[in-house]
Formats: structure tokens, sequence, C-alpha cells
């Protein structure tokens, strides 16, 4: 089956700075990858996403980096600010299924 | 995109009794699934919810506790029937829209006591 986990469950910058929060897939048919964010009482928002067929992909402020290799993805947010702070799921799914097996999250805090 | 719109948003409910959760897309969807977030953990999927046809549920979900309808292309309930404290958690639903991320609920916040 597939597992998703993080590697850090809270992730503390200052305002300003760069964050990248990592996350880890176990199945390598895996083929489609969303990072989501979630702000308190709120429902997960889509924040980016990335297929198997690329590497890496762009968003505003913030980067997706995928590695087919050893099945490892990150988020880089730039110039992270107060708004930022929430927390970061990513997710994995087989493409034809859009089942989506979600990380255990990483609660980002970003300092003034 | 599309906008999702759960209700009801929480509720505080009696154990052994039973809640509906209706979940509403702004579009015609083929897929529509339902999650369970657990307080301070991530998200686990319980079931598709298939359009004329019975849901597809994941390993640890049962159709005698979470009955799903899906009675067109819009619209989706879960039921979470005889609960207990433990079924207490965050319930979303989600869809995805043809080849697009998928897209959640505000969520339904239980509180079983």
């Amino acid at each position: 089956g597939e597992s998703v986990g993080l590697h850090l469950p809270t992730l503390s910058v200052q305002e300003g700075d760069n964050s990248i929060i990592n996350c880890a897939y176990s199945n390598s048919a895996s083929d489609y990858f969303i990072w989501y964010k979630q702000e308190s009482g709120k429902g997960p928002q889509f924040i980016i996403d990335i297929r198997s067929n690329m590497d890496k992909r762009q968003g505003q402020r913030v980067t997706v980096l995928l590695n087919k290799t050893v099945k490892h993805l990150s988020l880089q947010i730039a110039a992270t600010q107060p708004g930022d702070s929430a927390v970061y799921f990513c997710a994995a799914a087989m493409d034809s299924s859009y089942k989506l097996i979600f990380g255990s999250g990483t609660r980002l805090l970003v300092r003034p | 995109s599309a906008v999702i719109s759960q209700k009801p948003s929480r509720d505080i409910c009696q154990r052994g009794t039973s809640l509906t959760i209706q979940c509403q897309v702004d579009s015609q969807v083929t897929m529509m699934f339902w999650y369970r977030q657990q307080p301070g953990q991530s998200l686990t999927l319980i079931a598709t919810a298939n359009q004329g046809s019975e849901a597809t549920y994941e390993s640890g979900f049962v159709i005698d506790k979470f009955p799903i309808s899906r009675p067109n292309l819009t619209f989706s309930t879960l039921t979470v029937s005889n609960m207990s404290p433990e079924d207490s958690s965050i319930y979303l639903c989600s869809s995805h829209p043809g080849d697009t991320e998928a897209f959640f609920g505000q969520g339904t916040r239980l509180t079983v006591v």
C-alpha cells in the first residue's frame, strides 16, 4: 500500500526567510502529488500539484520538487509571510484513482 | 475549480445517535470522496461516493457505520451511525472536477458526548 510521511512535525521560520517542507512516499506507482495548506477550522486548500513526469513546478512564491528516485517531494515557500502559518499536508495518488493518501502534516510557524 | 458546501459545519451529538452530513458541489463531478480528520491528525479516506452505485469503502470503514448516498453528480451524504466519542472528528468531502486537483469542503466538526 501507500504511506506518505513527513520529516518534521513543526517548522519555525523567520518572516521573510524561505521555508522547505519535506515529504516521503512509499508507493513507486504514485504518479500525482499535491500540497495542501490547512488553517485552523478550515478545509485543506490546494497549493500546488505535480505529476510524475515532472521534477519541478513553480507557482506564486511556491515551488514543488519531486525526486522519484528516492520517492521524495518538497514544498518551498519563498519569503515566508505570517499568513503562511498553517499545517501543510502532502498527498499522493495514482492518477487513475484520484484517491489521495495524506501525510501526517507539518505545522509551519512564522516568527515576526 | 469547484465550490463545495458542507452542512452542518459543526454539531454536538449524543452517543448512540446518527448524523447525516451533506455535501453539495457547484458543478457536476464524477468523483466525490469522504475523509475523516481526527483531532490533530491528518486526513484518512473513508470512501469513494459513486454516482449510481454503492460507495467503495477503504480498509477499516464499513457501510453499516458510514452509509453514503450519491443521488446525482452534484450531491452526496455521509451518515455517521450509532455514534461514540471515538467518532469525534472533522469529516470532509472532496471532489475532482475533471482532470484537476481535489477541492475540499470546509468540513463538519463532530463532537460526540
